[in-house]
């Protein structure tokens, strides 16, 4: 069964460095996603991108962050400048299409900003 | 924007008895409700999930009711088994836009043999 891959599975990093974290999405899928959680908290929602753009985003998902599609296969999301409340789990999930409300969820990359 | 609000927050049942997790949301436009559980550091997986055109939706042990009117809905766990024991995440979409997930804040439940 296809499953929604991330790399790295943890990523440390010092306060103010830029990171990136990459998924590749199930392959036929077409909306891709990014959310995090924090340790011991509920996910919460970062960003939605479909046709090589951003269809919505959070009130979390500022300046610092972008997403982009550089190729056919991976989904990035970057952090410019890290905080250290941005240290939590970064899930990237897809789905097939807009009206098939399923979202399969990658095993996520811990991110640690000292 | 959507609210969803999930009890209790832990739960502990013996091996063969059930669970319930209830969850209440918002907003009267959402329209497909997703069940994740999570393992101790690994993905949600989607379990089960109902659509609003739909009151039950089984599969095998786990069950998912919805009532629109009083915009909550729940999951039971039947015959509860130790490798049940996990979070578990109610969400809920609403049809605008491109399908955020809104999850509740997750119960944890431990089933002891």
């Amino acid at each position: 069964e296809p499953e929604v891959t991330q790399t790295p599975s943890h990523q440390v990093t010092q306060m103010g460095q830029e990171v990136i974290l990459r998924c590749v999405p199930i392959s036929n899928h077409l909306y891709f996603y990014w959310y995090r959680q924090i340790l011991g908290q509920k996910v919460e929602f970062l960003v939605s991108f479909y046709n090589n753009e951003i269809s919505e985003k959070s009130e979390i998902f500022d300046d610092q962050f972008s997403v982009e599609r550089p190729d056919g296969s991976n989904f990035t999301l970057k952090i410019r400048s890290t905080k250290l409340e941005d240290s939590a789990m970064y899930f990237c999930a897809s789905s097939l299409t807009s009206n098939s409300y399923e979202q399969y969820f990658g095993p996520g990359t811990r991110l640690t900003v000292t | 924007g959507e609210n969803v609000e999930q009890h209790p927050s832990t739960l502990s049942v013996q091996e063969g008895d059930s669970a319930v997790i209830k969850c209440t949301y918002s907003d009267s436009a959402s329209n497909y409700f997703p069940w994740y559980k999570q393992e101790l550091g690994k993905r949600p997986q989607l379990i089960i999930d109902i659509r609003s055109n739909v009151g039950e939706k089984k599969d095998q042990r786990i069950a998912v009711t919805l009532n629109k009117t009083a915009k909550h809905f729940s999951l039971h766990i039947t015959e509860t088994q130790p490798e049940d024991s996990a979070v578990y995440f109610c969400a809920a979409i609403l049809p605008t836009g491109f399908q955020k997930l809104v999850f509740g804040t997750g119960t944890r439940l431990l089933v002891s043999p």
